[in-house]
């Protein structure tokens, strides 16, 4: 299995500053089979990123993400009060399963 | 809008067994591939098992055995049937879709809580 760590576990920032969000991964990761998810309290998840880099439907460019190999960002520039989620990277092997990481709190003040 | 319902959770003691089901609206199952992730309270989200479009199923460790996915395209309806429920398994169970290129789950829904306790 395919373990994904995130860091940091929790960030705190001010509106309109830059938040960056790492995913590594414990084995490689395919050329395009990492997710970023957005979730905010009492929501159901989002599509935030999907193909590594590419945003879902409806996403503001501010959210934008890189990496390959086993390493992985999700930057979100000029963050706004309501970007404050739990935010979840996961991964899809060759096979299942597809993992998730354990996610990192991101506190707007 | 594409729609995925959760549906069947509840309360169920320990050994016990549920049936989720997942309604799609106008087709939206059909050509997925149809995920069940659950989250327990206060925690992160965990992949509990996938049904390809031509049914193919994979379910994660700690569900194998205990756990069967089924889907029917007809009904655009997807299930989890759930045996041998134990504590750990409490959680909010969500239904996501994916479009099946395996690289980001698109279609969520608002998940179902199961609570296994006596």
């Amino acid at each position: 299995e395919n373990v994904l760590t995130q860091s940091p576990g929790t960030l705190s920032l001010s509106p309109g500053e830059r938040a960056t969000l790492s995913c590594r991964a414990s084995q490689g990761v395919g050329a395009t089979n990492l997710a970023w998810y957005q979730q905010k309290p009492g929501q159901a998840p989002r599509l935030l990123i999907y193909g590594i880099f590419n945003r879902g439907a409806g996403i503001p460019d501010r959210f934008s993400a890189s990496g390959s190999g086993a390493d992985f960002t999700l930057t979100i520039s000029r963050l706004e009060p309501e970007d404050s989620a739990v935010y979840y990277c996961q991964q899809f092997g060759s096979s299942p399963p597809d993992t998730f990481g354990q996610g990192t709190t991101l506190e707007i003040k | 809008e594409v729609q995925l319902v959760e549906s069947g959770g509840g309360l169920v003691q320990p050994g016990g067994s549920l049936r989720l089901s997942c309604a799609g609206s106008a087709s939206t199952i059909r050509d997925k591939y149809m995920n069940w992730v659950r989250q327990a309270p206060g925690k992160g989200l965990e992949w509990v098992s996938v049904i390809y479009s031509g049914g193919q199923t994979y379910y994660a460790d700690p569900v194998k055995g205990r756990f069967t996915i089924s889907r029917d395209d007809a009904k655009d309806t997807m299930y989890l049937q759930m045996d041998s429920l134990r504590a750990e398994d409490t959680a909010v169970y969500y239904c996501v879709g994916d479009p099946g290129i395996r690289n980001g789950m698109d279609v969520w829904g608002q998940g179902t809580t199961v609570t296994v306790s006596s």
